[in-house]
């Protein structure tokens, strides 16, 4: 069964400190991964989309990583701020042209 | 540029009751999409069209139906509300079924008592 998994669920980092949300992925065939950002009360919005052959990715702020031969990755996010305070979803493109959601990591930026 | 316009935004149906959420999206894309999202799950499809004149079921397409008004439009109804329903609707669209870019709406979040 494809399946995304994330962790943590939750987390609250002060203003300021660099966070690691991770992705593990049971997918088949993979195509490619991608990171959303999804503000309270808002639709989802991309911020990342790795191929398999892509190990890191940046967006701003914002580092994805992708191991392909572990099927894992991971968001780091620098320096954070307060609007950086969201859920964070990790989403796998399958073979299929299916997308499989995470639940995705609620992450709040403390001032 | 308004991207996906979803409309309502919120809803309060008694069971039973029926009604359209509309979506629409101004950037010319093929394929949109309906997913829902309930706590603690990852979004779930319910319908998709991949062009303009076909549908096809998702994970979840039971209690719904959808019609793809023209390119720009795609609706989803509920005939007959269940509280099982009550969610956090979303509509999406990608330039086509091959290029998976996707846009969202802001949802409708949709209470049935």
């Amino acid at each position: 069964k494809n399946q995304v998994e994330q962790s943590p669920q939750s987390l609250i980092i002060l203003e300021g400190k660099n966070c690691t949300l991770q992705c593990n992925y049971t997918v088949s065939p993979f195509s490619n991964l991608r990171w959303y950002k999804q503000d309270t009360g808002r639709g989802p919005v991309s911020l990342t989309i790795m191929t398999f052959s892509e190990n890191t990715k940046s967006n701003g702020r914002y580092t994805a990583t992708l191991d392909a031969d572990t099927k894992q990755s991971s968001l780091h996010i620098t320096a954070s701020q307060l609007s950086d305070s969201a859920s964070y979803i990790c989403v796998v493109l399958t073979g299929f042209q299916k997308l499989v959601f995470g639940t995705g990591t609620r992450l709040l930026v403390s001032p | 540029n308004a991207g996906v316009t979803q409309t309502p935004k919120f809803q309060v149906l008694k069971t039973g009751q029926s009604m359209t959420l509309q979506c629409a999206q101004d950037m010319n894309h093929n394929s949109m999409y309906w997913y829902r999202q309930d706590p603690g799950m990852g979004l779930r499809l319910i319908y998709y069209s991949a062009s303009e004149g076909t549908t096809d079921k998702g994970e979840v397409p039971n209690g719904y139906n959808v019609s793809r008004l023209n390119k720009r439009e795609f609706s989803l109804r509920l005939e007959s509300a269940a509280p099982s329903q009550t969610s956090v609707y979303f509509c999406a669209s990608t330039p086509s079924r091959v290029n998976t870019e996707a846009f969202f709406g802001q949802g409708t979040r949709l209470t049935v008592v």
